[in-house]
């Protein structure tokens, strides 16, 4: 079983709609979520990241964390075309190793005008 | 522009030879992360250097190593090289205070023929 997985893609959405990206995660004392936004031919940056069971918002984006079923999402409001990328899902398990981040496959998102 | 910079972009080596790959963190930044990312997928862990120390390995063989300089900056040395090794090698600096944002450089493209 995969340590970070992510709904496989590619996704595709209309412009205006909302994107709804998820990932799970198989360690149960997981401590950090971050999604990641990498587009083709670049390096990853960091969306967001949240902490605690339920929603965080951000502009357009928002979070949603869910322990006990281990998952976290995200939902892009108002799709744009320059939305389109790969977003990565990110999981810290803890200790010391501050910059040790697991990350799912990715989904390809493509908003289409 | 995340202030990390890395070198060379783009390499080719063959199968047996020895590389180096060199990061300088943003400025401030004492703990620099090296990652591993095969094409369509996310990025592996290979190790962090947080004060001229390893502090945290990923599962990758003896024969990638690392250093740390006193101005932060680091290298990533890979020996006996294999084709599987052929991917983008992210370099990812931080404060090392928690986990949090990681800066990414733009990565450097290693092709083992």
């Amino acid at each position: 079983q995969k340590e970070v997985e992510q709904n496989s893609g590619p996704l595709s959405v209309p412009e205006g709609a909302i994107a709804s990206l998820n990932c799970t995660y198989s360690d149960r004392g997981s401590q950090s979520f971050f999604w990641y936004r990498q587009y083709s031919g670049k390096s990853p940056e960091l969306i967001m990241f949240i902490y605690s069971n339920g929603d965080k918002e951000d502009g357009r984006f928002t979070a949603q964390l869910n322990k006990a079923s281990q998952y976290v999402s995200l939902l892009i409001r108002d799709s744009q075309p320059s939305d389109s990328a790969t977003y990565l899902c990110a999981v810290f398990g803890g200790g010391t190793s501050y910059g040790k981040l697991t990350f799912g496959q990715g989904t390809i998102l493509t908003v289409h005008p | 522009e995340t202030g990390v910079t890395q070198s060379p972009t783009h390499l080719i080596k063959t199968r047996g030879q020895q590389v180096t790959l060199r990061c300088s963190s943003q400025s401030g930044h004492n703990t620099v992360s090296w990652y591993q990312q095969a094409l369509g997928q996310g990025p592996q862990f290979i190790f962090q250097y947080y004060r001229e120390e390893e502090n945290g390995r990923g599962n990758f063989p003896p024969r990638f190593s690392g250093l740390q300089f006193p101005n932060y900056s680091s290298e990533l040395n890979v020996n006996a090289l294999e084709l599987d090794d052929s991917a983008l090698y992210l370099c990812a600096s931080s404060l090392g205070q928690g986990p949090g944002e990681l800066f990414f450089g733009e990565g450097s493209r290693l092709t083992v023929l």
